[in-house]
């Protein structure tokens, strides 16, 4: 049990376009979403957490307008990277947790995003 | 916030040794530790965990130790194999149900 999924595994598009990524906790509802970047041989760097239904909280220093993130449901969550630059360029990974106050996360298989 | 501290940065060990990660965090309200193992291009996935109300944990050839007064707390692989070659990421609660992780170790196991 705990699974989650990614979608896409791997993206290329051009500089000034939008990506969406979608997340989703498979055999599980998900009242927490997390979505964290991670730049070659660092570590997780959390960028925003998620709640189904309300606005993501977003960690300091990430545009909040740049990457949006939507928790529409308990099982799926979307990071949309706008305006993508080459600086975007990163390993995206999203994980849940099954309720608010829950420690255990379960990741997903990430995104790796080109920007060319 | 939560500050965690992990050493060493890389870790090469022979087949067979003991392998020991350290990791330090700052705030004293942290209650869950969580191991992760990352191998390239994967998601990490957790190994083992460990709550303020324990000392020690042990599954198989992995154990976690937590010291609360200290602020620390560290994994032990015994017995390593090739395939535990991967990098390890400690991590530690940090407000609400947050993680704050480590830095990583990269650890090379040698046959």
């Amino acid at each position: 049990g705990a699974v989650v999924s990614q979608h896409p595994s791997w993206v290329i598009c051009k500089s000034g376009t939008s990506v969406k990524i979608e997340c989703r906790s498979l055999d599980f509802q998900a009242t927490t979403m997390f979505w964290y970047r991670q730049f070659p041989k660092q570590s997780l760097m959390l960028m925003a957490t998620s709640n189904e239904g309300s606005k993501a909280t977003y960690e300091q220093g990430v545009e909040k307008d740049k990457f949006l993130i939507n928790h529409a449901s308990l099982t799926l969550s979307t990071l949309t990277v706008t305006s993508a630059h080459p600086e975007d360029s990163s390993f995206y990974i999203c994980s849940a947790s099954r309720d608010s106050v829950a420690y255990e996360q379960y990741f997903g298989p990430g995104t790796r995003l080109t920007v060319t | 916030g939560e500050n965690v501290e992990q050493h060493p940065s890389t870790l090469s060990v022979q087949e067979g040794d003991s392998a020991v990660i350290k990791c330090t965090y700052s705030d004293s309200a942290s209650n869950y530790f969580p191991w992760y193992k990352q191998e390239l291009g994967k998601r990490p996935q957790l190994i083992i965990d460990i709550r303020s109300n324990v000392g020690e944990k042990k599954d198989q050839r992995i154990a976690v130790t937590l010291n609360k007064t200290a602020k620390h707390f560290s994994l032990h692989i015994t017995e390593t194999q090739p395939e535990d070659s991967a990098v390890y990421f400690c991590a530690a609660s940090g407000g609400g149900n947050k993680l704050v992780f480590g830095a990583g170790t990269i650890l090379r196991v040698k046959s």
